[in-house]
């Protein structure tokens, strides 16, 4: 167990509809990192945030957008979903230096039909 | 970050060491090497991460080259628990805040 949550575990839904993944990092943890991993794509970095903070941005569709609240948890919130959008999202946590570890929760399984 | 390249697949046998190479040949100076796994239907889990000099862990060791353009994921004995896909990842430290970019990784079969 990684301390990291993520709900829900699986979720699904159908074309151009809107989701709401959620994260909550570890004990301490200040950066929250959103990575998205399909069959054909691999693992990627969407973004992450760093105590509220949006600190870096990776491929994340104009669709997908993100925030990080007060008390740290993070929500990645996916609009207009496609058939492509299918993936195993996971929230990952450091304490929020760059080069340290990354935890990384169990991930939401999201299938559009 | 620095593009890496490993094995697509390795094969090992129960309780006998693993040596899993990457090449990062075009690493910089501040370039970290982290090592990562994911095990079936989880998500990644750190093994280790190293600069310059070798590191070991109660997981696994990280042979870094003295070039620092190639390092070894050592597993001293392998169980089946071990069976997973590896990543080797190299990232800027500081100028990229920390995003980790997975290539595809080696995928490493545990036999008994």
């Amino acid at each position: 167990d990684s301390g990291v949550t993520q709900t829900p575990k699986h979720l699904i839904t159908a074309t151009g509809q809107r989701v709401t993944l959620r994260c909550s990092p570890r004990s301490g943890d200040l950066s929250v990192y959103w990575y998205q991993q399909s069959l054909d794509q691999g693992l990627q970095f969407l973004i992450q945030y760093y105590n509220g903070e949006e600190r870096a941005k990776g491929n994340i569709l104009e669709r997908f957008s993100a925030q990080q609240f007060p008390d740290l948890h993070s929500e990645l919130n996916l609009s207009s979903l496609e058939l492509g959008d299918s993936a195993l999202y996971f929230c990952a946590s450091s304490e929020g230096r760059s080069e340290e570890t990354q935890y990384f929760g169990p991930g939401t399984r999201l299938l559009v039909l | 970050d620095a593009k890496t390249t490993q094995p697509n697949s390795m094969e090992s046998n129960e309780e006998e060491p693993v040596h899993l190479p990457c090449n990062h040949s075009t690493i910089s100076g501040t370039d970290y090497i982290h090592w990562y796994r994911q095990l079936p239907s989880q998500g990644p889990e750190y093994v280790i991460h190293g600069l310059t000099s070798n590191v070991n862990n109660r997981m696994a060791s990280l042979a870094i080259a003295e070039d620092r353009k190639s390092s070894t994921l050592i597993l001293h004995r392998a169980t089946l628990r071990d069976a997973a896909v590896y990543y080797c990842i190299s990232n800027a430290g500081g100028t990229s805040y920390g995003k980790l970019t997975f290539g595809q990784g080696t995928i490493l079969t545990v036999h008994p």
